[in-house]
This record gives structure tokens, sequence and C-alpha cells, in this order.
């Protein structure tokens, strides 16, 4: 139990186009979802936290214009990164919070993004 | 601010045993976890600590010293698919998790 997917695995675009990127915890409901992005050889960096029919708390940083976080059912968040720039290009994984373990996090499989 | 360290990277042979290390300084703590992660994939949970001792799961296991803000994992019985990366992270007093950078390791036949 306590499974979330990504969709898109990976995907390649181009600058100033935007991409959509779903994260869904498929057997339970996520009270809170949790997306990061991860940089080659980086740990972990939070850039927003949001809890359903909410607005997202974005991390010191962090544009909340560029990144845009719906989290409208217990299900289901999206991250839309606007105007892609080739610097935007990583690795972006999602969590959820509210499975089995109360505070632990499930992780998402990752979305690789490419911005050419 | 908040911290958290662990060795940048560390190599270890098949059969082995290794101990990876984490310090934090938190404001607030709500327990620590570590997680594994293979290069290209999202972290996957290992283990848990929110009381100080020693839980052991398998193959592995973690220690905690609230008082020392320390914890380690323990890797027994090395095999070629514990190369990873091993991330420490602590939850504060906000439930938020601190991320350290995590700890590459190396296994050698």
């Amino acid at each position: 139990g306590a499974v979330v997917s990504q969709h898109p695995s990976w995907v390649i675009c181009k600058s100033g186009t935007s991409v959509k990127i779903e994260c869904r915890s498929l057997d339970f409901q996520a009270t809170t979802m949790f997306w990061y992005r991860q940089f080659p050889k980086q740990s972990l960096m939070l850039m927003a936290t949001s809890n359903e029919g909410s607005k997202a708390t974005y991390e010191q940083g962090v544009e909340k214009d560029k990144f845009l976080i719906n989290h409208a059912s217990l299900t289901l968040s999206t991250l839309t990164v606007t105007s892609a720039h080739p610097e935007d290009s990583s690795f972006y994984i999602c969590s959820a919070t509210g499975g089995r373990e109360l505070y632990e996090q499930y992780f998402g499989p990752g979305t690789r993004l490419t911005v050419t | 601010g908040q911290n958290i360290d662990q060795p940048t990277e560390m190599t270890a042979t098949e059969g082995a045993i290794v101990q990876i290390n984490c310090t934090y300084q938190t404001s607030g703590f709500n327990g620590l976890f570590w997680y594994q992660q293979h290069a290209g994939e999202a972290p996957t949970f290992l283990s848990y600590n929110v009381l100080d001792g020693l839980e052991e799961k398998g193959r592995f296991s973690s220690f905690l010293s609230r008082s020392k803000g320390y914890s380690y994992l323990l890797l027994k019985e090395l095999q070629m698919k514990d190369s990873a990366s091993y991330l420490c992270a602590v939850m504060d007093s906000n439930y938020q998790l601190i991320w350290g950078a995590g700890t590459k390791l190396i296994i050698k036949p």
C-alpha cells in the first residue's frame, strides 16, 4: 500500500513552453503533497508543500508564478512549469503523506524534465 | 539554522559491514528518517527513529541518540545492489523534512 505515481516519467520540451507533471496517490488519500527538485549529484530540494483545497506554501527562492501547483483532490496534485528554460531541467519528485504511517512521505518515481 | 551532516561518499567491500553517520541540528525533532536512492530513481524508505536506540530491520539497522543529535545507518552483508545514495532526513517541529545531502555508497567486489 501507499503507492504514489507520477506522470510523465520523462519529458523533453522547448524553451518557453509549459509542462504539467501529475502526482497521484493510488491507494490512499494524501493529506499533504510535497514537490521536490533534485539536480545531479545533489540532495532533494523542497519546492513547495500543498494541502488539498488550499494554496501551496512555497519555499524561499521558489517562484510561485513559475511553478504552479494545484492540489485539487485528495489524490491528485499537479506541478506546472511555465515558460520553461534550460536551467529548469531537473528531476522533479513528488511525495505524499496520509498513508499507513502518519508522517512518512511516500515518493513518486520522479519526472525527468529536459528543456532544450 | 538547520543542518544535517553526512559524509559525501563511502566505499565498502561486498559482504562487509558499513556504518553511515548523520549528525543534525534542527528546530525541534519529530523523528529521523533514512532513505535509499538509486541513481535516476526516487528515494525509498528504509527506517524511522523517534526514540533513542537501535532499530533493526533485516540487513539494515538504524540508531538514534537525540541528546547527541546523532544517527547512523548500519548495513550488513553488503551486496552490489546496495550501491546507492543514502539520505538522512529529520522532521522538525513543523513536521517538515530537513534533508541531508546524501552519502554515496560504492560497493566493490
